[in-house]
């Protein structure tokens, strides 16, 4: 079984842009988590998407926005780019969306903002 | 709220050295817990978990147990090799509604010297 998969793998923008990234969770994976990762901050969690709704968000600004289609892929989205999004975004996947479930994590995006 | 504390590191060993990565949590419900490793360049990977109190996760010679008395996860090993070295995140599931989201320590770093 494929895991899960994120699209790029790298980005370069400046500030002010907006960024879609892109996540493919393992098949038959309904549940989607974000997580951003940076020296100062350690791993901080964004999102999470069950059958297409956000059941739960982290304390981050508006700024930060995602999505999940039907077939369970998600993407998510930063507008206006701060220097300090440059981190590693992490997507992970996981069955349902229970505290047993294990999450499983994709290669993550490495996004640099200029 | 919750949280997840380790030992920051970093940790240097030689081959064949016994390790110890303490872990402590605060968690409103009934956690889950969890070790994840992380290569250089890489996503991470699960290397054990527990669901319940008294339960012990084990792995390619990894082993944590899950005591709710002392509210420790500490990960050991008895016998590191050189490519065990990695940085190691503990992290807590909590089981209260729909609060589904991975809580992380700021992860310990590994090297194993040969």
């Amino acid at each position: 079984k494929a895991g899960v998969t994120q699209t790029p793998r790298y980005l370069i923008k400046t500030r002010g842009q907006q960024v879609t990234l892109s996540c493919s969770p393992i098949s038959g994976h309904r549940s989607v988590s974000w997580y951003q990762q940076t020296p100062g901050q350690g791993l901080q969690f964004l999102f999470e998407y069950f059958s297409e709704t956000q059941r739960n968000k982290g304390n981050f600004p508006g700024r930060f926005s995602g999505r999940q289609f039907s077939n369970s892929r998600s993407e998510m989205n930063v507008s206006t780019l701060e220097l300090g999004d440059s981190a590693l975004y992490l997507c992970a996947s996981s069955v349902d969306s229970s505290s047993t479930d294990t999450q499983y994590f994709g290669p993550g995006t490495r996004l640099t903002v200029l | 709220g919750n949280s997840v504390t380790q030992m920051e590191g970093p940790v240097t060993l030689s081959e064949e050295a016994f390790l110890t990565i303490n872990c402590t949590y605060t968690a409103t419900g009934y956690p889950s817990l969890f070790w994840y490793v992380q290569y250089p360049g890489e996503g991470l990977q699960l290397l054990l978990k527990a669901t319940k109190a008294d339960d012990k996760g084990s792995n390619k010679g990894f082993e944590a147990t899950y005591r709710k008395e002392t509210t420790s996860f500490h990960l050991e090993k008895g016998s590191v090799q050189v490519s065990d070295s990695a940085v190691y995140f503990c992290a807590l599931s909590d089981s209260g509604g729909s609060n589904y989201k991975l809580t992380f320590g700021k992860g310990t770093l590994l090297t194993v010297n040969p």
